[in-house]
């Protein structure tokens, strides 16, 4: 079975500022890996994926994840949040075999300050 | 760009009635998905479907559910007798085949429970 932790339910930051928004998995078996973004009364909107190759991603609204495979670790990383990025953020793994569901962690509400 | 579409947005209902979520699928999707996500909680897996049939389910699936392709466009999922604890916002996903990794997900319905 999967498992995904997000460390930090709520994480303020202002405007402007680097923000880093943690995540963990835990699996038996290889994974891929996800960061998807919910907007206020939206749904789940993909941010990035990691599947293989570079294990630095790029995404969307310039956001970047890496996977780090020793620490088990795909953490989201913006270098200058905007107001428009508060959301809540949900990183999420499924197995690569087949088409498997998701599994998500419980996310992080990233709350951005003027 | 095709998306993943869901009827009704809010759905309020009384324990113990049916109700049926509707969402229509991007159209040369073939795996279909019912997530739900409780309020405060974590987004969880419910079932999978494909070729009309169930390809995974969650424990939370039990027999109060059910989830069908009464046509071309539609996949529903059926609750027979609403609990108060069903009360959630229930998401609708659609991967392609060759893809088999990224979900499109829609906008959600929130059932709600009285």
């Amino acid at each position: 079975a999967q498992s995904v932790t997000q460390l930090d339910s709520q994480v303020p930051v202002f405007e402007e500022a680097p923000v880093e928004l943690r995540c963990n998995y835990s699996s038996s078996v290889s994974v891929y890996l996800f960061w998807y973004v919910q907007y206020p009364n939206q749904g789940l909107q993909l941010l990035l994926k990691y599947l293989s190759g570079s294990t630095l991603v790029k995404g969307i609204n310039g956001f970047e994840a890496e996977f780090n495979k020793s620490q088990t670790s795909f953490h989201l990383r913006k270098p200058s949040v905007h107001i428009s990025d508060t959301a809540e953020y949900f990183c999420a793994v499924k197995r690569n075999s087949g088409n498997t569901p998701l599994v998500f962690g419980k996310g992080t509400r990233l709350s951005v300050i003027a | 760009e095709p998306e993943v579409t869901q009827t009704p947005s809010h759905q309020v209902t009384q324990m113990g009635q049916e109700v049926i979520l509707r969402c229509v699928p991007i159209s040369n999707h073939l795996y279909f998905y019912w997530y739900r996500q409780i309020l405060g909680q974590k987004v969880e897996f419910l079932v999978s479907f494909y070729n009309n049939e169930i390809s995974e389910k969650s424990e939370i699936f039990d027999d109060q559910f059910s989830v069908e392709r009464p046509d071309g466009s539609n996949f529903t999922l059926k609750i027979r007798s609403t609990k108060l604890e069903d009360s959630a916002m229930y998401f609708c996903a659609s991967s392609e085949v060759r893809a088999a990794y990224e979900q499109y997900f829609g906008p959600g319905t929130r059932l709600t429970v009285t």
